[in-house]
């Protein structure tokens, strides 16, 4: 079955700069890749995804690459803000149902 | 809209005791899913329905039954609680399971069994 992973498990910088969050997944299959946010105490919250018949996607400051052929994805972060602080998870869509979540990547955003 | 509501927010269980997680959405989707959170382990899928009537199971369905007792309720039970069932628990919908809709998340159920 489809197995992500998600690099790094922490990330801290300093407001203004960027972030940036990697994601591999194994089923070549897979052909829709979201992002969630997690701020603390909720439940998480679709921030971007991409289909796999686009390579890069940008909603203002935040942005989501994928390489096909490597079966990587990334969530880029710019003129990053203290309210960027939160939990974030890539996840990747069998050829099926089921969304299946990398173990998230928590970033700090320290002004 | 409410969008997904969850209760109750917090529940702390004895081994062996049973309960049962509710959940409701009032967007009229069609699928929606059980999943729980630990730290470090991201999201994982116990059970989904991808529309009402039908159940099926996901990555970690032991210990669980669910029940889709409308299309917009959608309840987790715990028949026996174990310690290794502590943890987060999230129900979500979406507008159909098996293409790219977006899930929507309720606000977690905190449950710890001593």
């Amino acid at each position: 079955g489809e197995n992500v992973e998600q690099h790094p498990s922490t990330l801290s910088v300093q407001e203004g700069d960027s972030a940036v969050i990697k994601c591999t997944y194994s089923d070549s299959a897979s052909n829709y890749f979201p992002w969630y946010k997690q701020e603390l105490g909720k439940g998480p919250q679709l921030i971007i995804d991409i289909r796999s018949n686009v390579g890069e996607k940008k909603d203002q400051r935040i942005a989501v690459t994928l390489n096909k052929t490597a079966k990587h994805f990334s969530l880029h972060i710019t003129e990053t803000q203290p309210e960027d602080s939160a939990v974030y998870f890539c996840a990747a869509r069998q050829a099926g149902t089921a969304l299946i979540f990398g173990k998230g990547t928590t970033l700090s955003v320290s002004s | 809209n409410a969008g997904v509501t969850q209760t109750p927010k917090f529940q702390v269980l004895k081994t062996g005791q049973s309960m049962t997680l509710q959940c409701a959405q009032d967007m009229n989707h069609n699928s929606m899913y059980w999943y729980r959170q630990d730290p470090g382990m991201g999201l994982r899928l116990i059970y989904y329905s991808a529309s009402e009537g039908t159940t099926d199971k996901g990555e970690v369905p032991n210990g669980y039954n669910v029940s889709r007792l409308n299309k917009r309720e959608f309840s987790l039970r715990l028949e026996s609680a174990a310690p290794s069932q502590t943890s987060v628990y999230f129900c979500a919908s979406s507008v159909e399971a098996g293409v790219a809709n977006e899930q929507f998340f309720g606000p977690g159920t905190r449950l710890t069994v001593l």
